[in-house]
């Protein structure tokens, strides 16, 4: 089975600052990472993914996040965040084989950009 | 393109109540469909999930049941609510067959049991 942490429940940051939103993983099998990004009252958006290859994967928005398989953490960043960038971000996992996706989601970082 | 419908939007419903949550998908064949649920504060739990026609996989024993009688369309469905049924309900899709494919998510249902 896999679990996902996410190690701090709210981050408030001032807008141009930069900013990582931290995610550890458990799985005893291999595993692909999402970061996924929900804004008020909506459904869930796709930042970016791990699926193999470089550790560090570029998403949209100017997101990135690097995949530390010693460390078990797929760690969010961005350098300079706005403040449209205040939302809920989740990490996840799902194993890397089984011939279907089934996410298994962290309880969510709540980003509040503050200007 | 691929698109996910999914409603009512919002639904306050009194306890002991059926419900019906309704998700369609257009532009894609044969996807993998999902029913998750987000409580508040908490993250998201999968509840069902169907890689086909009629075949519903349910990942926590619960109030709720799903059903799937076309290839694009899932239903969320209970006989009677509970109070602890209230939470933000997230229909999703991906294509099917390979695992690490993106998961895609429509605009959630609100439901709030009173």
């Amino acid at each position: 089975a896999q679990s996902v942490t996410q190690l701090d429940s709210q981050v408030p940051v001032f807008e141009e600052a930069p900013v990582e939103l931290r995610c550890n993983y458990s799985s005893s099998v291999s595993v692909y990472l999402f970061w996924y990004v929900q804004y008020p009252n909506q459904g869930l958006q796709l930042l970016l993914k791990y699926l193999s290859g470089s550790t560090l994967v570029k998403g949209i928005n100017g997101f990135e996040a690097e995949f530390n398989k010693s460390q078990t953490s797929f760690h969010l960043r961005k350098p300079s965040v706005h403040i449209s960038d205040t939302a809920e971000y989740f990490c996840a996992v799902t194993p890397a084989s089984g011939g279907y996706n089934k996410l298994i989601f962290g309880a969510g970082t709540r980003l509040a950009v503050h200007p | 393109s691929q698109t996910i419908h999914q409603w009512p939007a919002t639904l306050v419903q009194p306890v002991g109540s059926p419900l019906s949550l309704e998700c369609t998908v257009e532009g894609t064949s044969n996807p993998n469909l999902y029913w998750y649920r987000q409580a508040a504060g908490r993250g998201l739990q999968l509840l069902f999930y169907s890689v086909g026609i009629g075949q519903i996989s349910s990942e926590v024993p619960q109030n709720l049941s799903a059903s799937r009688p076309q290839d694009r369309q899932f239903i969320l469905s209970s006989k009677k609510l509970l109070l602890s049924d209230s939470g933000f309900y997230l229909c999703a899709w991906s294509p099917a067959t390979i695992s690490g494919n993106t998961i895609y998510f429509g605009e959630g249902s609100w439901l709030t049991v009173v």
